[in-house]
């Protein structure tokens, strides 16, 4: 079925380091895939997406690839701040509904 | 635009008594739907509606559950009778396409 995959967290960095959370996703038919953002006590909120191949999503300093050749649409960002923790959940459309990955837990130390 | 509307935010209830949630969607948004957010499952869809109709309820974990949408603005999903392993933080999101989701904050459930 459709479904992703991505890696499991807790993921803790410091202030301006590099970040790469990685997402794979199954490649039946030609989804559009996403990235969401769950901060603590709040709902999900839609930080970027891509429709097709070699896509670029990109917002608040973060980038995802859409890569048909790795199925795979990694989430970067060049220098984190503390604000960016949050749960990070990546997701792609099937029929009629988004499946979402098991989320990803971003903790940025000062 | 108030965005997606649920409540209560927060029901603390026991055993084997009747649970409801209910949701407002975003004015014009034709899709709803209702996910469970465990640490065990993460994110789980239960069912969504499409146009007031529920589409796909595949994910409605048993009988106990429950969804309805009378209107275009206004959802809610009932569990009758709880037990304390509903305890979850249950989201309902809407979309004007079946994709592009706007969550509500969610309703944090714990049954004891």
């Amino acid at each position: 079925g459709n479904s992703v995959t991505q890696m499991e967290g807790p993921v803790t960095l410091s202030e301006e380091a590099f970040l790469t959370i990685n997402c794979t996703y199954t490649a039946t038919g030609y989804p559009s895939l996403f990235w969401y953002v769950q901060y603590p006590g709040e709902g999900l909120q839609l930080l970027l997406k891509a429709t097709k191949a070699d896509d670029k999503g990109s917002n608040k300093g973060f980038e995802a690839t859409y890569r048909k050749e790795t199925t795979s649409f990694h989430l970067e960002k060049g220098s984190v701040q503390v604000s960016d923790s949050a749960v990070y959940f990546c997701a792609r459309r099937g029929y009629q509904k988004v499946t979402f990955g098991i989320g990803t837990k971003l903790q940025v130390i000062p | 635009d108030a965005g997606v509307i649920q409540s209560p935010r927060h029901e603390v209830t026991e055993m084997g008594q009747e649970v409801t949630l209910r949701c407002k969607p975003i004015s014009g948004h034709d899709y709803l739907f209702w996910y469970r957010q465990t640490m065990m499952r993460g994110l789980e869809l239960l069912i969504y509606f499409n146009n007031n109709v529920p589409i796909d309820d595949s994910g409605m974990p048993e009988d106990r559950f429950s969804a309805k949408m009378p209107n275009a603005s206004f959802s809610t999903l009932k569990i009758q009778p709880s037990e304390p392993r509903d305890s979850a933080v249950y989201f309902c999101a809407s979309a004007p396409e079946p994709y592009g989701y706007t969550f509500g904050s969610g309703t944090r459930l714990t049954v004891v």
